[in-house]
């Protein structure tokens, strides 16, 4: 069983601080990973997407891949009160490629 | 380009009736999935269909069944509803199985 393991939080930050949620997964096969990002009552939206072990930044957001360990990170700077949701990690690969969704992280920014 | 499409956006049924989820994908999306959404769950995967065909199915009963069309637009059937089907259903496109997939607004089901 594919599994997708995140911290439920909540996470609560100050508003300019950096956030940094974590995700691990159990499946060595999983090549590509992904974080969403969705708002109480909306459908989750993309914002990461990463293939490779190292870094990934796209503005203030930075993903973090470290396959060794099966563990993925996503960093938000000078986080902002409207970044106050929850974070879905998901992972796909190995023998379907079926994309698996952790739980989620929910983060608050405080202002 | 138009985002992912479902309809109804609502929808209110009895115990015991069917309902039909519709989805339209992005434009050139031929990968699409169904997960359903309830409070304290997560994303449940329900199915997976590429190019007309079902990839992979989740742990739904078979009360739950789907479909894709020729032009990837794809409908959920879920038959004799019981209360525990009142969730939010989302659809997601992708290019293909394993790509970034892109959800709908999804349909918000209740079942009274």
């Amino acid at each position: 069983q594919k599994e997708v393991e995140q911290n439920s939080g909540p996470l609560s930050v100050p508003e300019g601080a950096i956030a940094s949620l974590n995700c691990t997964y159990s499946d060595r096969g999983s090549q590509s990973f992904f974080w969403y990002r969705q708002y109480s009552g909306k459908s989750p939206e993309l914002i990461m997407s990463i293939y490779s072990n190292g870094d990934k930044e796209d503005g203030r957001f930075t993903a973090q891949l470290n396959k060794a360990s099966q563990y993925v990170s996503l960093l938000i700077r000078d986080s902002q009160p409207s970044d106050s949701a929850t974070y879905l990690c998901a992972a796909s690969g190995g023998s379907n490629y079926k994309l698996t969704f952790g739980k989620g992280t929910l983060l608050t920014v405080n202002p | 380009k138009a985002g992912v499409t479902q309809t109804p956006r609502y929808l209110i049924k009895t115990r015991g009736q069917q309902v039909t989820l519709s989805c339209s994908p992005i434009s050139g999306h031929r990968s699409v999935s169904w997960y359903q959404q309830t409070p304290g769950q997560g994303l449940q995967f329900l199915f997976e269909y590429f190019s007309e065909t079902q990839r992979n199915k989740g742990n739904f009963p078979g009360r739950f069944s789907g479909r894709q069309f020729s032009n990837s637009r794809s409908e959920m059937n879920v038959s004799t509803l019981e209360l525990g089907d009142s969730a939010l259903y989302l659809c997601a496109s992708s290019r293909r199985w394993g790509d970034e997939q892109y959800f709908g607004p999804g349909t918000r089901l209740t079942v009274t």
